[in-house]
């Protein structure tokens, strides 16, 4: 089945404690990204990868780190988190990067879901 | 600063009425204004997406209608159901644009009473 895999779904961890979401595709897509959800603030694009080894910023990169080294993996990592990255994080990707490609090759697919709190 | 305004941020409908959200962007190079839908405690998904040579488009129940001289799109969901009842984001981006950026509106939490 074609999706997007993001672990772990939930996770309560405390402030400065390391941790990484990891993310995989199984379409051999070449665009991923990271969103993350709060109330009232819709979806807010973190990081995004259009190829391997090629990343660049989002809207609120801040505290956060990603790396491409293979194209199915896109992990996120919180070096040091702290309360206010408490959120719903999201990992999407797509053939080709927004508004690139024919029909559906910028299309998003999302995964599920990594909720975390930080305490 | 915030690329697509999206309103209203909540909205309640009756079964069989008419849902209208509505957003509008700024930037006049966007060419592409895809609608996600998300479910509770699931990711958002690709629910119907237009382009700015065409002033409106239809996919069974939902439509959206672009108004391009005013920047603004909205999504129209006709006989809305309790099935209907989610998380609606319209979002907007640039082709060919050397950046891989997608721009979400802030979301629309719709609820359909039976």
């Amino acid at each position: 089945e074609a999706q997007v895999t993001q672990n772990p779904r939930y996770l309560i961890t405390v402030t400065g404690k390391k941790l990484t979401v990891t993310c995989s595709q199984n379409m051999n897509h070449e665009y991923m990204s990271w969103y993350r959800q709060d109330p009232g603030l819709g979806l807010r694009q973190i990081y995004y990868s259009m190829n391997v080894e090629v990343t660049d910023k989002g809207d609120v990169p801040e505290g956060y780190k990603v790396s491409r080294k293979e194209k199915r993996n896109f992990p996120l990592i919180l070096e040091s988190p702290s309360p206010n990255q408490t959120s719903l994080y999201f990992c999407a990707s797509s053939l080709k990067k927004p508004g690139q490609g024919g029909s559906g090759a910028n299309v998003l697919t999302f995964g599920a879901g990594s909720r975390l709190t930080v305490l | 600063q915030q690329q697509v305004k999206q309103s209203p941020q909540s909205l309640i409908v009756q079964k069989g009425g008419i849902s209208i959200i509505n957003c509008a962007y700024e930037n006049t190079a966007f060419d592409y204004f895809p609608w996600y839908q998300q479910f509770p405690g699931k990711g958002p998904a690709l629910l119907i997406a237009i382009r700015p040579d065409v002033s409106e488009k239809k996919e069974g129940r939902f439509t959206i209608s672009f108004n391009k001289s005013a920047k603004q799109f909205s999504l129209h969901i006709m006989d809305s159901q309790p099935g209907d009842s989610a998380t609606y984001f319209c979002a907007a981006s640039v082709r060919g644009s050397t950046l891989g950026r997608l721009y979400f509106g802030r979301g629309t939490q719709l609820t359909v009473w039976p």
